[in-house]
């Protein structure tokens, strides 16, 4: 059974820092890409960073660019999100998602609650 | 970056509808578009990708078509278990989500 379980999410004070990790099972999470997207509550989805299976190309949403970086370790099947410099906006459930080539989201995380708040 | 917009916002319908969802690219995403359906507390799941195809195990009444900027989802049938949140997602450059499209109980 496919399975992705996201944790680290807590609350942080502004400027503080954050590393969330999504841990796969259940399938050959080398051969996947990975995306990151939040929802901030009552709101939307917004989707924030994708890895290559690889890990070699990374992009990432104008809103977190040079604050977020995400990276994969294939051999321990785990996804992360390192997220800097947080701020109140950035509170939000967090979830990952898989992606294969034409296929965009087929399964994804329960989510993890981040709340950025002094 | 490529702009989604959904309409409508907000839909109200009764079991037994055909409904439909629109949603449009600020410039042209091939059939690169996806649709997911939310409810509250829970991860999306998704519907559709590629434009029209359906992923495996969802309902049949759940169809998607389109090109280019223009795409839309349709429910043949409503039944309760439909009544949610509906996203398009655009995967051409990046990824973009729509602002959400919410199927009411009339």
């Amino acid at each position: 059974e496919v399975q992705l379980v996201e944790s680290g999410g807590d609350l942080v004070q502004p400027g503080g820092s954050l590393r969330l990790s999504c841990g796969a099972s259940g399938f050959s999470f080398s051969s996947y890409e990975m995306n990151w997207v939040r929802q901030a509550p009552g709101k939307g989805l917004e989707w924030l960073a994708y890895i290559s299976s690889g890990g070699s190309t990374v992009y990432y949403a104008d809103s977190v660019k040079g604050r977020f970086t995400i990276s994969r370790d294939n051999a321990e099947s785990s996804l992360y999100l390192q997220m800097n410099n947080l701020r109140a906006d950035d509170t939000a459930f967090y979830y990952c998602a898989r992606e294969k080539q034409v296929v965009p989201g087929d399964y994804w995380g329960q989510g993890t609650l981040v709340t950025v708040a002094s | 970056d490529i702009q989604m917009t959904q309409s409508p916002s907000t839909l109200s319908a009764s079991v037994g509808d055909r409904v439909t969802i629109t949603c449009r690219a600020s410039q042209s995403i091939g059939g690169w578009l996806a649709w997911y359906q939310q409810k509250p507390g829970k991860a999306p799941k998704l519907l559709i990708y590629k434009a029209s195809s359906l992923q495996s195990g969802v309902p049949s009444r759940f169809s998607g078509s389109g090109s280019g900027t223009e795409f839309t989802l349709t429910i043949s049938s409503l039944q309760p278990d439909d009544f949610a949140t509906y996203y398009c997602q655009q995967y051409n450059n990046y990824h973009t989500f729509g602002q959400g499209t919410k199927l009411e109980i009339k």
